[in-house]
């Protein structure tokens, strides 16, 4: 069975500075995709970046970019600027072609003014 | 934009009732997903459904089911709730294709179950 890992259960880091959260996953599937989801207090989880395996580069979007390791397994995010709204739980997702979808333990993130 | 709706944001419920959680998409998605969210444990899948009255049991079926009459509509059944149910809910569809397509989430349900 596919698992992810997030070993951070919280972070903060300051305004304007950059921060980096972990995930790790396990499988042995050669063709899948990658996910970080952010949930804020309001508390509707919504979709920051995703990542597919077969693309050697990194997904970007803005501010948030991820650092995919395929043989390491690994699958980091980098906030940069960091502000006040990026205060929330960040959870890594991993899926298959099979329409399932698994999810780490979460990070919760502080940003500090 | 996809909308997920969920009819309530909170929910007390006595030990032993039936509870309905509903969940509406607009997006015309054949994939519903009903997750239940606690501290430090994540997202659990309880069920989900690749379309019109067929599901699938997730990692913790047990306590509940669901039924699904109708594409846009996916509910969740808690048939005898229990406090150890107590917990966020959430639903979420997406479009088949796996990872392909990302799962679009609803508000979530806080139930409480006394």
């Amino acid at each position: 069975a596919q698992t992810v890992t997030q070993s951070q259960p919280e972070m903060s880091v300051q305004e304007a500075e950059t921060v980096t959260l972990s995930c790790t996953y396990d499988t042995s599937e050669s063709d899948y995709y990658l996910f970080w989801y952010k949930q804020p207090p309001s508390r509707q989880m919504i979709l920051v970046i995703r990542q597919e395996a077969y693309k050697q580069q990194n997904a970007t979007e803005n501010r948030f970019s991820v650092n995919f390791q395929k043989a390491a397994k690994s699958f980091s995010l980098k906030i940069s600027d960091s502000q006040l709204g990026d205060a929330a739980m960040y959870f890594c997702a991993y899926s298959n072609t099979g329409n399932q979808f698994y999810f780490g333990t979460g990070t919760s993130l502080t940003v500090i003014p | 934009d996809v909308k997920v709706t969920q009819s309530s944001r909170y929910l007390v419920k006595r030990t032993g009732e039936k509870v309905f959680l509903e969940c509406v998409q607009d997006m015309d998605h054949e994939n519903m997903f009903w997750y239940r969210q606690d501290p430090g444990l994540g997202l659990r899948l309880i069920y989900f459904s690749y379309d019109v009255k067929m599901k699938e049991k997730g990692d913790i079926p047990e306590g509940y089911s669901v039924s699904r009459e109708k594409k846009e509509r996916f509910s969740l059944i808690l048939e005898s709730a229990s406090t150890n149910q107590t917990s966020m809910y959430l639903c979420a569809s997406s479009s088949p294709g796996g990872g392909r397509s990302p799962l679009h989430f609803g508000n979530g349900t806080r139930l409480t179950v006394t």
